[in-house]
């Protein structure tokens, strides 16, 4: 079974710009988050789908941060523009099924390390 | 009420040594405690989960004690090999359809040869 695919793995833009992630889930995994992960820190969720529709985003920064599932499958993050305390590791993560369980995991990407200068 | 609180930030153990983690709760409606082990370049991937109607629960060499009283779980990793060096996170999450992971800080494991 293939894994979370994450692109791209690393990713330098300066201050002010955009930059977009890019996440391919497991297949038939109908929940897909997005976590920030600051150096030294554990993750952060930001955004989770449930198939093509917002389950929560509110923890994502919505004046510069925008995210789409598109057909229910793949999925974008998206800042713009970006600032210097956005740097960070950017996870993709899916979970089969829509409930919570003992044995739901969550199966995470490498991430996208995303550096602002 | 969200936090999750996990230490120490980083351990160093001998090879054969048992490594222990500890993670504190506030938020009593949290009722899945998953430990994720995450390796330099990779993402977290799922090591062992407890429910709170258990007290233990035991894979191999790694063992989760979970006490509901106090609202803290730990992690303990029996003789510890070199190939466990990585970093740990804790987390905890509630029943629903969300599944949202409220992880720790993160634990920095070196396991010395």
């Amino acid at each position: 079974e293939a894994g979370v695919a994450q692109s791209p793995r690393y990713k330098i833009i300066e201050k002010r710009q955009s930059v977009a992630f890019w996440c391919n889930p497991i297949s038939g995994h109908a929940t897909l988050y997005w976590y920030q992960q600051i150096l030294g820190q554990g993750p952060k969720l930001l955004i989770q789908f449930q198939n093509n529709g917002v389950v929560d985003d509110s923890q994502l920064p919505k004046d510069r941060f925008s995210a789409e599932r598109l057909k229910g499958v793949d999925s974008t993050l998206k800042i713009q523009p970006a600032k210097l305390e956005d740097s960070a590791v950017y996870l993709c993560a899916s979970r089969l099924s829509g409930l919570a369980g003992l044995r739901d995991i969550q199966y995470f990407g490498a991430g996208t390390r995303l550096s602002v200068l | 009420q969200q936090q999750v609180k996990q230490s120490p930030q980083s351990l160093i153990v001998q090879k054969g040594g048992i490594s222990i983690i500890n993670c504190a709760y506030e938020n009593t409606a949290f009722d899945y405690f998953p430990w994720y082990q995450q390796f330099p370049g990779k993402g977290p991937a799922l090591l062992i989960a407890i429910r709170p109607d258990v007290s233990e629960k035991k894979e191999g060499r790694f063992t989760i004690s979970f006490n509901k009283s106090a609202k803290q779980f730990s992690l303990h990793i029996m003789d510890s090999q070199p190939g466990d060096s990585a970093t740990y996170f804790c987390a905890a999450s509630r029943s629903g359809n969300t599944g949202k992971l409220i992880f720790g800080q993160g634990t920095t494991l070196q396991v010395k040869p």
